[in-house]
């Protein structure tokens, strides 16, 4: 089975300041991971994901993450933040055959002006 | 068209009601989704359909019953339900499978009393 753990629940930072969110699963196989971002009253949407390949992806708003194997880490990163950025954020992972799929806890990310 | 639509948006119902959750996607996906949010906590997987047949029930109590009529519609009829049953449902929908991004829409948020 895997799991997903998002360590920080509160992220408090001032606009135009870099941020990182971070991510760690676990799993005894090779997993997909996936960041989506749930603005107040209102569903999930996807920000970026990793399936294979480079390790550095790119996702939509100027978000990345990065895929560390041998950390079993996802962390987010945005280099600089804006107002609307303000939103809960979570990591999440899915197996290989599309059988399972677990969100972290999330990240409730706050942008102060 | 990338929208979920999920109706209706609020419900409130007593614990001998029935009632139905609908949710719509027009973007071709033969995979869809229930969720369950309870407040201030990730989204949990309740049902997976895929194909218009139901793939994956995550252990979720007899009082709520999904269905897909085709594979542009998914239902969740609701009977006899509990308090602690009061949520955030949300509906999404994929290609094919959970490895792949989900659409996911506004949700139907649910108090019974």
């Amino acid at each position: 089975a895997q799991s997903v753990t998002q360590l920080d629940s509160q992220v408090p930072v001032f606009e135009e300041a870099p941020v990182e969110l971070r991510c760690n699963y676990s799993s005894s196989v090779s997993v997909y991971l996936f960041w989506y971002v749930q603005y107040p009253n209102q569903g999930l949407q996807l920000l970026l994901k990793y399936l294979s390949g480079s390790t550095l992806v790119k996702g939509i708003n100027g978000f990345e993450a990065e895929f560390n194997k041998s950390q079993t880490s996802f962390h987010l990163r945005k280099p600089s933040v804006h107002i609307s950025d303000t939103a809960e954020y979570f990591c999440a992972v899915s197996d290989r055959a599309g059988n399972q799929f677990y969100f972290g806890t999330g990240t409730s990310l706050t942008v102060i002006p | 068209d990338t929208e979920v639509t999920q109706t209706p948006k609020h419900l409130v119902m007593g614990m001998t009601n029935k009632k139905s959750l609908k949710c719509e996607q027009h973007m071709g996906h033969r995979a869809m989704y229930w969720y369950k949010q309870k407040a201030k906590k990730p989204p949990e997987l309740m049902f997976v359909y895929s194909y218009e047949k139901l793939s994956i029930n995550e252990s979720v109590p007899s009082r709520f019953s999904p269905e897909c009529p085709n594979s542009s519609l998914l239902n969740l009829h609701l009977h006899a339900l509990q308090p602690e049953d009061s949520a955030l449902y949300l509906c999404a929908s994929s290609h094919r499978d959970l490895q792949e991004t989900q659409y996911f829409g506004p949700g139907t948020r649910l108090l019974v009393l």
